[in-house]
């Protein structure tokens, strides 16, 4: 089935360090890719997507790569802020206009 | 433009008791979902409509009804809450399918405690 991955448990790091959170999928061919962030009471919005193998998608200074070799899609930012902390999912298109998220990974950063 | 909305923002109901959540969007999406977000779950698709006619069912419908009542509008009903329906409710929608526009638009969310 089409399915997303991300990997376990909060993340927590200080102001200006480099953030990675992992995503793979499972898909039938090769769906769009998106990160969406959640600030605390607020819903999804989207922060960057790729529709193709080896699109780069880039949003606010994060970037993810669509990665087919390794059916990844991982999100990075060189340096975090405060403002950065929410929490991030990763999530594929399917069939009939659907999107299939990961759990979600909540980001701390720390002055 | 609004966006999506949803109303109310904060519900309590007793087990049994029944209610309507409601999304309306004004982007003129043909497209719209209703998802519920749980800790450690992430979202769950409960139904969606793809197009203005037409609901299905999404992962985790049981427990839950919906009506499409026209292109903006798009109401989820729970006949008879249960404690495992405590959760938080987003609606979404999305453009018509195109190649490129498969992002949806979350509405700002419905807190649901059934006690």
């Amino acid at each position: 089935g089409n399915s997303v991955t991300q990997m376990e448990g909060p993340v927590t790091l200080s102001e200006e360090a480099f953030l990675t959170i992992n995503c793979t999928y499972t898909a039938t061919g090769y769906p769009s890719l998106f990160w969406y962030v959640q600030y605390p009471g607020e819903g999804l919005q989207l922060l960057l997507k790729a529709t193709k193998a080896d699109d780069k998608g880039s949003n606010k200074g994060f970037e993810a790569t669509y990665r087919k070799e390794t059916t990844s899609f991982h999100l990075e930012k060189g340096s975090v802020q405060v403002s950065d902390s929410a929490v991030y999912f990763c999530a594929l298109h399917y069939g009939n206009n659907r999107l299939a998220f990961g759990k979600g990974n909540q980001v701390v950063v720390i002055p | 433009n609004a966006g999506v909305t949803q109303t109310p923002k904060f519900q309590v109901l007793k087990t049994g008791q029944s209610m309507t959540l409601q999304c309306a969007q004004d982007m003129n999406h043909n497209s719209m979902y209703w998802y519920r977000q749980d800790p450690g779950m992430g979202l769950r698709l409960i139904y969606y409509s793809a197009s203005e006619g037409t609901t299905d069912k999404g992962e985790v419908p049981n427990g839950y009804n919906v009506s499409r009542l026209n292109k903006r509008e798009f109401s989820l009903r729970l006949e008879s809450a249960a404690p495992s329906q405590t959760s938080v409710y987003f609606c979404a929608s999305s453009p018509i399918h195109n190649t490129d526009s498969y992002e949806q638009y979350f509405g700002p969310g419905t807190r649901l405690t059934v006690t």
